[in-house]
């Protein structure tokens, strides 16, 4: 199967470091996404890892790439409250690169002040 | 900055009238695509398009059709709008694997959230 899972909701405090996780199924992906999207806005790409790698570090953002277990998550470090969002992770299907992304269902991400 | 524009935010409609969902990019990306958001199901695609007047089904194609008769402009119809297609409905654009960048993700445009009733 395709199937994409992530939990639906997480609530973090502000300040404190959040962390989004995320399974896939298709072992031959080669590039995993993140989006962000605000509230009634289209999804943002926020970054993106290649399979080649174990972890990306952008700012404030960690990517971390299990690829034996199939797991991805997201870090994002002292959580702010404009971090607050849906975070959804998305792979391509049958490892291209591009085409016909499947997502998760997305975590709503709440910051407690 | 690159940018795909849905043509309307909001829309509320009438159970039965033919709706048309219209979305415009600049970027001369080969490939659009037409998702639903609802919650709890995360997005999941209607159609998509490679091409100028090519299409293929997503994973929930019924009720819909699409238009692409310019490569900038790809247009979603409801038939004959239903409650159960109230929803956000979300357009997304990219370039074809290989053809250049390290960034293949998709852009979105802002959305258009579609209330049948």
């Amino acid at each position: 199967g395709e199937d994409v899972e992530q939990s639906l909701f997480l609530s973090v405090r502000e300040g404190d470091s959040s962390v989004i996780n995320c399974t896939y199924t298709d072992s031959s992906s080669t590039y995993l996404y993140w989006y962000k999207q605000e509230p009634g806005a289209g999804l943002q790409l926020l970054t993106y890892i290649f399979s080649n790698m174990d972890m990306k570090q952008d700012q404030r953002l960690t990517v971390l790439l299990n690829k034996k277990d199939k797991h991805l998550s997201l870090r994002i470090a002292d959580t702010q409250t404009g971090d607050s969002a849906i975070y959804f992770c998305a792979e391509p299907p049958r490892g291209f690169g591009n085409e016909k992304l499947t997502f998760g269902t997305g975590t709503r991400l709440t910051i407690i002040p | 900055d690159v940018k795909v524009t849905q043509s309307s935010r909001y829309l509320v409609k009438r159970t039965g009238e033919k709706v048309f969902l219209e979305c415009v990019q600049d970027m001369d990306h080969e490939n659009m695509f037409w998702y639903r958001q609802d919650p709890g199901l995360g997005l999941r695609l209607i159609y998509f398009s490679y091409d100028v007047k090519m299409k293929e089904k997503g994973d929930i194609p019924e009720g819909y059709s699409v238009s692409r008769e310019k490569k900038e402009r790809f247009s979603l119809i409801l038939e004959s709008a239903s409650t159960n297609q109230t929803s956000m409905y979300l357009c997304a654009s990219s370039i074809v694997p290989g053809t250049g960048g390290l960034n293949y993700g998709y852009t979105f445009g802002s959305g258009t959230r579609l209330t049948v009733v």
